[in-house]
């Protein structure tokens, strides 16, 4: 079966400061996957995502992840943050379970950027 | 840009209720999704729908039916509200019938409270 695991539940961080959000995923065949960003009191928005080729996939505004096949892990990072990235992030996985394509979700890391 | 509309924003029921959550997407997309959202837990699916009268069961669908007459309307409906269905329902919509890598898109959101 597959699943996703966010391994921080909170990150707290000061603004200007790099950040890392860790995900790790498992499955026995091969995935997509993704990373959604939840502003508050708003839905979900795609912020990037892995499908083939380069293992490093990055977003308009800053935000990149690395694939790593061997750590099945799927690791964001940002150099530099900004209090408006103070958000909740979730990483997500697609893969085909009961003949259907389905999203399996992490738990979430909240994202608390600090003055 | 893809737009979801969900019809309510808060939402307060009484137990025993049956409740209708609206959901409305403007891009012809053929996949529609419903999840609802809890602090630690992530987005579980509650129930899914590849093609218009078309429903299937996700990992939670107990206590809810779905129904999609139109391909741009995807309903849940809450046969007799209780109190442990208090929570954010988010909607979902991709393009494709069983395209792996297309990414889903979110209304904001539904909070749903129930007395």
């Amino acid at each position: 079966a597959q699943s996703v695991t966010q391994l921080d539940s909170q990150v707290p961080v000061f603004e200007e400061a790099p950040v890392e959000l860790r995900c790790n995923y498992s499955s026995s065949v091969s995935v997509y996957l993704f990373w959604y960003v939840q502003y508050p009191n708003q839905g979900l928005q795609l912020l990037l995502k892995y499908l083939s080729g380069s293992t490093l996939v990055e977003s308009i505004n800053g935000f990149e992840a690395e694939f790593n096949k061997s750590q099945t892990s799927f690791h964001l990072r940002k150099p530099s943050v900004h209090i408006s990235d103070t958000a909740e992030y979730f990483c997500a996985v697609s893969g085909a379970i009961g003949g259907y394509n389905k999203l399996i979700f992490g738990a979430g890391t909240r994202l608390a950027v600090h003055p | 840009d893809v737009k979801v509309t969900q019809s309510s924003r808060y939402l307060v029921k009484r137990t025993g209720e049956k409740v209708f959550l609206e959901c409305v997407q403007d891009m012809d997309h053929e996949n529609m999704f419903w999840y609802r959202q809890d602090p630690g837990l992530g987005l579980r699916l509650i129930y899914f729908s590849y093609d218009v009268k078309m429903k299937e069961k996700g990992d939670i669908p107990e206590g809810y039916s779905v129904s999609r007459e139109k391909k741009e309307r995807f309903s849940l409906i809450l046969e007799s509200a209780s109190t442990n269905q208090t929570s954010m329902y988010l909607c979902a919509s991709r393009k494709g019938a069983r395209a792996m890598g297309q990414p889903q898109h979110f209304g904001d959101g539904t909070r749903l409270s129930i007395l």
